[in-house]
This record gives structure tokens, C-alpha cells and sequence, in this order.
């Protein structure tokens, strides 16, 4: 089924940890994005790849760093992790900047 | 001020009813608006892309007002499965999406 898959669904880590937080897409879609979404804040962009080989900042890259090794994957990495990064995470992918951005099923992480 | 900005609501109206929210965008230069929906903290999902002459999706129509910067959600015949939070989402520079932090609507029975 196409679509894009993140992985895992739900993670508890304990502070200052490391954690990656895998995204796959199959639509051969150009750009991907990293969100995260906290109550009362909607969804902010973290990181962003127009293209495979290239990342951009979002509005709260802070703690957070991503690669783009190819079209498919776009993995965000938390190289020490902290309480302050507890939320919901969704990955997404589009054609391009401005068009309808199809969603991950999100990964849920609670660092404690 | 924020890029995107709803009235989170809740907006509470009973099945059959009309049902209207607006969302106001800062960037005088957007280009592209969307609505999206989002159940339960699951994942966002495209609504409708709302364009310049206004559009209509079956119960849904959207608008979108230039002049005033805001763009409008209508949803006709409110069925219990339009129960949701709809997320404002407007390109605000050259690279991404903004999105609001959403309007709750709940239909009850």
C-alpha cells in the first residue's frame, strides 16, 4: 500500500538518550518534512528535504538533526534527548513545497 | 503574531446543522491554502485545497478572502462523522506550510 510508514509507533526514552525516528515514503515524492505537534501549538516543522540530498531548518530544529541519503528515507535523530521533546511527531512527503502533504501515522515519544 | 491563527472552538452543534469557521493568515503573499482534518491525534489528512473563487467538496465549501486575509470552512447536513479538529494550512515562504493549531467541531446526536 503506498503511503509512508514511521516507525516506532510509540517510544518512551529516558533523558539524554539517543533515538532515531524512522520515515519511509514509496510515492517517489521529492520533498519530506518532520513535525512535531504539541496542545494548544498545532504542528511546527522541525526539518525539512526539498530533494534527496539536501535538509533545511524549520521552525524548531534545535536538538533535532535529519539526512536525506535518498528519495525514500528521512530519519530525525534526537542526539540527546529532553523532557522538552516529549510530543507527537509526524513525518510527511509532497511533489514539492507547495503541494498537499501526505501524512505518517506519527510517532508518539515521551522522555522522561 | 502567529502565521496562522483559528478560533479553536469547541464548536458544538447538533447532526444536520451548518457549521462555519474562519482561519487568518499574516503573509499577504500566500499562495496556496489548504484545509485539513485531524481525528483523535491521529494523522492530519487533506480536507480540500481551497482556491481564489471558492470551492465545493459535496457538504463542504470553502473561501478565501484576499482583501481580509482569512480563508472559510461551511460544512452543510452535519453528520457525526464530521466530528474533528480542521487544521488551517497556508505556504507562508518559498519552502513549507504553515499550519493553525486547528478548530474542534463536535456533531452530537
Amino acid at each position: 500500500i503506498a503511503g509512508i510508514t514511521q516507525a516506532p509507533t510509540s517510544q518512551i526514552l529516558a533523558a539524554g538518550r539517543r533515538m532515531t525516528l524512522r520515515c519511509t515514503q514509496d510515492m517517489r515524492h521529492n520533498a519530506m518534512y518532520w513535525y512535531r505537534q504539541d496542545l494548544g501549538l498545532g504542528l511546527r516543522l522541525i526539518h525539512y528535504s526539498n530533494t534527496a540530498g539536501t535538509t533545511g531548518k524549520g521552525e524548531v530544529p534545535d536538538g533535532y538533526s535529519v539526512s536525506r541519503a535518498n528519495t525514500d528515507d528521512f530519519p530525525l535523530t534526537l542526539a540527546s534527548a529532553v523532557p522538552s521533546q516529549t510530543s507527537v511527531y509526524f513525518c510527511a512527503s509532497s511533489d514539492s513545497w507547495a503541494d498537499t502533504q501526505y501524512f505518517g501515522p506519527g510517532t508518539r515519544l515521551t522522555v522522561l | 503574531r502567529k502565521e496562522v491563527e483559528q478560533d479553536p472552538g469547541p464548536f458544538n452543534v447538533p447532526e444536520g446543522a451548518t457549521v462555519a469557521f474562519n482561519c487568518t493568515y499574516s503573509n499577504s503573499a500566500s499562495q496556496s491554502f489548504f484545509w485539513y482534518r485531524q481525528d483523535c491525534r491521529k494523522e492530519p489528512k487533506l480536507l480540500m485545497s481551497v482556491y481564489s473563487s471558492g470551492n465545493e467538496d459535496g457538504r463542504f465549501t470553502a473561501q478565501l478572502n484576499r482583501a481580509s486575509q482569512y480563508i472559510s470552512l461551511l460544512i452543510r447536513d452535519s453528520k457525526l462523522s464530521d466530528s474533528a479538529t480542521y487544521l488551517c494550512v497556508v505556504n507562508s515562504n518559498d519552502y513549507k506550510l504553515s499550519f493553525g493549531a486547528g478548530t474542534t467541531v463536535t456533531v452530537r446526536a
